[in-house]
């Protein structure tokens, strides 16, 4: 039962545009939500983070948006970088237990130079 | 470098071996999460504990799966009798406490299981 779903595999975005990846769920218990970034052979290390008291919150080139109504949030990326190419996860708590944290099964973002 | 700390980074093991994957938490961190990611998939909880206790276990398989974080020493993941279908990246990740504002999980670099 996947709670949190990132329906596109992979997304390939040109250098200095804008990258926009995408993460629905289905829990409406859901309170807390995480973009993690992972590069091959390294474990996931955490981006940025909303909680669904806000619609959005930025940092530098990063801003994630929540939906809450369409239980849908995003990550945009602008400008891309080259180094930004990785494999994004969206990932989701839930208020009534702060113990799991529910991943998608992320998006692979190559910026090409 | 005091981050999350996974040994062995590779284990190939036989069909019906076992496997312990080893893991130390950042220093100051005393809660720890298993997680596994299967080739193309997210990656799933499988546990969380604390120093001695078992938290929440609810990903686990039933069997041949167990977990442990003792007093001293690191979090264990042991797999008994492997298949096949055990083959996986297995991360673990930390936190200083539970319900943290920020929710931030810190992952080691994983340990990849390859079962012949």
């Amino acid at each position: 039962d996947q709670q949190v779903k990132q329906n596109s595999p992979s997304l390939s975005v040109q250098e200095g545009r804008i990258s926009i990846l995408n993460c629905d769920y289905t829990n409406s218990m859901f309170d807390y939500f995480l973009w993690y970034k992972k590069y091959p052979a390294e474990g996931p290390t955490f981006l940025i983070s909303i909680s669904s008291i806000k619609d959005k919150n930025e940092d530098g080139r990063f801003t994630v948006f929540l939906n809450k109504s369409a239980k849908h949030l995003s990550l945009h990326i602008v400008p891309s970088q080259p180094g930004d190419s990785a494999v994004y996860f969206c990932a989701a708590r839930s208020r009534d237990n702060f113990n799991k944290f529910y991943f998608g099964s992320g998006t692979k973002l190559n910026v090409k130079p | 470098n005091a981050g999350v700390m996974q040994n062995p980074r590779h284990l190939v093991r036989r069909r019906g071996q076992e496997a312990r994957l080893r893991c130390s938490p950042m220093k100051g961190h005393s809660h720890v999460y298993w997680y596994r990611q299967l080739p193309e998939e997210g990656l799933k909880f499988m546990v969380y504990l604390q120093k001695e206790n078992i938290i929440d276990e609810s990903g686990m398989p039933k069997e041949r799966f167990s977990a442990e974080f003792p007093k001293e020493g690191p979090s264990i993941l042991r797999i008994q009798q492997v298949v096949r279908g055990d083959s996986a990246a297995y991360f673990c990740a930390s936190s200083p406490l539970a319900s943290t504002n920020t929710g931030e999980l810190f992952f080691g670099e994983g340990s990849r299981l390859t079962v012949l």
